[in-house]
């Protein structure tokens, strides 16, 4: 089976850095994505891991290590749009399935 | 370009009814799929096909059926509705495989869906 973990909630203030980490325990693994939904809407892809190490697109960053089963995403410069709901998701060779963390609500405070 | 777009986007059934979802996409993918999202648990696999005329089962197919008759759609049915299926459903479409592409999942608006 699949397992995904990472915090439920974390509260940030604007301006600052936040960083959520997802764990994973998967067999047939084929990449970490990270994807953003507000409130009452679809997901969205935020960002990929393939290979251990540090992916960084504009003020998101996204890194992953294999070995450990381990991946975080870091949000800089936070913004009040920024709050929202932060989903860890890993990728298995069958079928292009993902299977999907419950999400890390994140709440943006001035 | 519309992307993925679902049908119905609220729906409110009785205990027993049946109902089916319609999910199409315009982006040429070959792969698609059907979630459900609840409180406190994620988005679970429900259905997925790799392509038109096949399907398989996810995480919590029990209680739903799936067809693909054509590339471009998707269809969930309910054949007899139970309160325990009120959720929202998501429909969600990839590539097999495209170079210079990550191959992420895109994913329609919802459908909201209630079961009394």
């Amino acid at each position: 089976g699949q397992n995904i973990d990472q915090p439920t909630e974390m509260t940030a203030t604007e301006g600052a850095i936040v960083q959520i980490n997802c764990t994973y325990q998967t067999s047939g693994f084929n990449g970490l994505f990270w994807y953003q939904q507000h409130a009452g809407e679809a997901p969205t892809f935020l960002s990929y891991n393939v290979l251990d190490g540090l992916e960084e697109k504009g003020r998101f960053s996204s890194f992953l290590s294999r070995s450990k089963g381990y991946s975080y995403l870091l949000l800089k410069e936070l913004q009040m749009k920024d709050s929202a709901s932060y989903l860890c998701a890993v990728r298995v060779l069958t079928g292009n399935q993902f299977y999907f963390g419950t999400g890390t609500s994140l709440t943006v405070i001035p | 370009n519309a992307g993925v777009t679902q049908t119905p986007k609220f729906r409110v059934l009785k205990t027993g009814q049946s109902m089916t979802l319609l999910c199409a996409q315009d982006m040429n993918h070959e792969y698609m799929y059907w979630y459900r999202q609840d409180p406190g648990m994620g988005l679970r696999l429900i259905h997925y096909s790799v392509g038109e005329g096949t399907t398989a089962k996810g995480e919590v197919p029990d209680g739903y059926n799936v067809s693909r008759l054509k590339k471009q759609n998707f269809l969930l049915g309910l054949e007899s509705a139970a309160p325990s299926q009120t959720s929202v459903y998501f429909c969600a479409s990839s590539y097999s495989f495209q170079r210079g592409s990550y191959n992420e999942q895109f994913f329609g608006p919802g459908t909201r869906l209630t079961v009394l």
